[in-house]
């Protein structure tokens, strides 16, 4: 069975910085993954997914990159609507990642 | 506007059953593939079961398999999931989301209902 590893759990930030979340398969998935932001008491909101493809209506700060087997969600100058859970997702198992909690420093 | 709202959850001994729905609307149902996935308290998302475009094929995990159930109702709009034999460890926000493959990414999704499986 496919694994999924997501780190860090937690993360401390400021408004301004570059946050990286690595999400690792324990084998290759090619581009199936998804990412996904959660901020408490809502839904998850899809940010990206097929690895590389923002949702409509994403900032373009975010970025992805990877493929196989590690993927790295970027978020190049945070905003304070970003603070938040991210998850990521693989497609054909559906698993998700153990969360990655971003707060603010 | 494309919607879906989840409805039927609340308070449930263990041993018992619950049955969520899922009502969609402003999109073509009948067309997307659809997901249940939960959330235990303080805890990550945790995918549950996906059901295709007109019922024919279900997946489960296998932390829920043999005891939950789920249907589509493409008439009516509606997707469900029947929960039976219920634990302690079901206790969650039970989300529904639409899908499409082969990305099976959930790009709508609804608010969640709360189950709760206590004595």
């Amino acid at each position: 069975d496919i694994q999924m590893a997501q780190s860090p759990s937690s993360l401390s930030a400021s408004v301004g910085d570059r946050v990286t979340i690595t999400c690792r398969a324990s084998q290759s998935i090619s581009n199936h993954l998804n990412w996904y932001q959660q901020k408490p008491g809502k839904a998850p909101k899809l940010l990206i997914y097929a690895a590389a493809t923002l949702q409509s209506g994403v900032p373009s700060r975010f970025s992805v990159s990877g493929s196989g087997t590690e993927f790295t969600l970027t978020i190049s100058s945070l905003q304070p609507e970003d603070f938040a859970t991210y998850y990521c997702q693989e497609s054909d198992s559906v698993l998700f990642g153990q969360g990655t909690k971003l707060e603010i420093k | 506007e494309v919607q879906l709202a989840e409805s039927g959850g609340g308070l449930v001994q263990p041993g018992g059953s619950l049955r969520l729905s899922c009502a969609a609307s402003g999109f073509m149902f009948s067309s997307y593939w659809m997901h249940w996935v939960r959330q235990a308290p303080g805890k990550g998302l945790e995918w549950v079961s996906r059901i295709n475009t007109d019922g024919s094929s279900s997946t489960y995990a296998d932390s829920v398999k043999g005891r939950f159930t789920i249907s589509r109702d493409n008439a009516k709009n509606t997707l469900y999931v029947q929960m039976n034999g219920l634990r302690a460890e079901d206790t969650a926000v039970y989300y529904c989301a639409r899908t499409i493959p082969p990305y099976y990414f959930m790009d709508v999704w609804g608010k969640g209902t709360t189950v709760t499986v206590s004595s």
